[in-house]
């Protein structure tokens, strides 16, 4: 069963740094995209950041250009987003979530991870 | 910068039909071939309900269905159930920086 699940989320000050962790298991990782995906409290979804199948393309929302830096260990089938920078803005639940095709681009993700809380808090 | 407009929320009583919409911006939602929907209960991760305008993933009941008119793509549930009570997001791939944009959201409740 294909499966993706979150870590590393927390407490943190405002300008300091948080890397989530997302560990796959069940699917052959190397060959999806993965998007990492926020959601405020009480607010809709917002887009972040995608990496290729094979890492050598990134993609990052205007809102965390700069700060964020989202990468892949195919060999350890986990995908990571270092967050620099953070600030209040940044507090959301971050979910990862694969894209449906195999080694394909797109706004379509069929497999979520249950999101890691991120709190940005003084 | 392309947004998607959704209506904040819609209703329908149990076996009825509603329809939700998602207007862009700009012309993304008509040159792509990505929009997609997604269903989110309370607490719990999105599901993908709609991909690629109007496929369905499996698992995914035929009661939900989705389509596409020039800027607007919508998303039909028939035969309404208690259980489709959840917010509704749609989604489109651009062609701006940011690659990925979400609607606001609707939410749909079921009277």
């Amino acid at each position: 069963q294909a499966q993706l699940v979150e870590s590393g989320g927390g407490v943190v000050q405002p300008g300091r740094s948080l890397r989530l962790s997302c560990a796959a298991s069940g699917f052959s990782f190397s060959n999806y995209a993965i998007d990492w995906v926020r959601q405020a409290p009480g607010k809709g979804l917002e887009w972040v950041a995608l990496i290729s199948y094979d890492g050598s393309n990134k993609y990052y929302a205007d809102s965390v250009k700069g700060r964020f830096t989202i990468s892949r260990d195919n060999s350890k089938n986990t995908l990571y987003l270092q967050m620099d920078s953070l600030r209040a803005e940044d507090t959301a639940v971050y979910y990862c979530a694969r894209d449906i095709g195999w080694q394909r681009q797109s706004d379509a993700f069929d497999i979520w991870g249950q999101g890691a809380m991120v709190n940005v808090f003084s | 910068q392309s947004a998607l407009t959704q209506p904040a929320s819609v209703s329908g009583s149990p076996g009825q039909s509603i329809t939700i919409s998602c207007t862009a911006t700009s012309s993304d939602v008509g040159r792509y071939k990505f929009v997609s929907w997604y269903q989110q209960h309370p607490g719990k991760a999105p599901k993908l309900m709609i991909y690629d305008v109007s496929f369905r993933p499996s698992g995914v009941s035929n009661r939900f269905s989705g389509t596409r008119s020039g800027n607007t793509a919508s998303l039909a549930i028939s035969g309404l159930q208690a259980e489709d009570e959840a917010d509704y997001y749609c989604s489109s791939y651009t062609s701006s920086s940011t690659l990925v944009i979400f609607g606001g959201g609707t939410k749909l409740t079921v009277l």
